[in-house]
C-alpha cells in the first residue's frame, strides 16, 4: 500500500499568493483529515470530511483558508492570499470512518514569504 | 475542551536507560487514548490504542499504559534508533461533529545517546 500521498513536499510562496495543497488518501478510506503543525501551537486538527463531505470545519483558522474533496481519492487545501503567519507544516491523514487509527501523510512544509 | 499535556518536553537517555514519558488528559468521555512517533521531516507514524483504565500494550521496547487521568509510555534499554518525538493524543467519546477528532499533546522530544 502507498499509504497517504501528499504534493508538493515542500512549497516555499510570497505573501499574498494562492497556496494549493494536495491530499491522496489509503485506498478504501473514506474519512479525510487536514492538520497543521508548528512549534508554538503543535498539531492541529483543522478539518476533517466523511464519504465526501466536511463534518468539522472549526479549526480553519479563517475564511482565506479553503478545503475540498470532488471525489474518495482527492482532497485539496487552498490557503488565498497566504500570510507569513501561514507558515507551518500541513498533513493529511485518512482512516475508515468508525476506526480510531489514522494514518498520515508526509506533510508539506509551506513557508510563505 | 478537551486538554493533552505531555512531560517532559525533552528527555536525554542512554543507551539502555529505561524511563517513561507523560501524557496527562482531560476528556469528556475517552474513546481512545493514541500515542504516535514522529521522525524529523515525516508524519506521525501509529504505536498504539488504548481504550479503557488498566489496559496496556506492548511492542518491542515499548510499553503504553493507561488509567482515568494519564497514559505512560514505558521505554525499556532504548536504542539511540529510538530517537524520535512522542505524540499523545485523545479521542473523546462523543457523537455529532466530534466524532473523529484527534486532540493532541506538544510531544515529548526522546533523544537516546550511544
Amino acid at each position: 500500500d502507498a499509504g497517504v500521498i501528499q504534493s508538493p513536499r515542500h512549497e516555499v510562496t510570497e505573501m499574498g499568493q494562492e497556496v494549493t495543497l494536495r491530499c491522496k488518501p489509503i485506498s478504501g478510506h473514506n474519512s479525510l483529515f487536514w492538520y497543521r503543525q508548528t512549534m508554538m501551537r503543535g498539531l492541529e486538527l483543522l478539518i476533517y470530511f466523511n464519504n465526501n463531505v466536511p463534518i468539522d470545519d472549526s479549526g480553519m483558522p479563517e475564511d482565506r483558508f479553503s478545503a475540498k474533496m470532488p471525489n474518495a481519492s482527492f482532497s485539496t487545501l487552498k490557503i488565498q492570499p497566504s500570510e507569513p503567519r501561514d507558515s507551518a507544516v500541513y498533513f493529511c491523514a485518512s482512516s475508515f470512518w468508525g476506526a480510531d487509527t489514522q494514518y498520515f501523510g508526509p506533510g508539506t512544509r509551506l513557508t510563505v514569504l | 475542551e478537551d486538554q493533552v499535556t505531555q512531560s517532559p518536553e525533552a528527555l536525554r537517555l542512554q543507551e539502555g536507560e529505561s524511563s517513561s514519558l507523560n501524557c496527562s488528559y482531560t476528556v469528556s468521555g475517552l474513546r481512545g487514548l493514541f500515542w504516535y512517533r514522529q521522525d524529523p521531516g515525516k508524519g506521525p507514524e501509529f504505536l498504539f490504542t488504548l481504550y479503557s483504565a488498566g489496559e496496556e500494550k506492548e511492542k518491542e521496547r515499548l510499553k503504553a499504559t493507561l488509567t482515568k487521568k494519564e497514559s505512560f509510555l514505558h521505554i525499556t534499554a532504548p536504542k539511540p534508533e529510538d530517537s524520535a518525538t512522542y505524540l499523545c493524543a485523545v479521542q473523546a467519546n462523543a457523537g455529532g461533529t466530534s466524532y473523529g477528532k484527534l486532540t493532541f499533546g506538544q510531544g515529548t522530544i526522546l533523544t537516546v545517546h550511544p
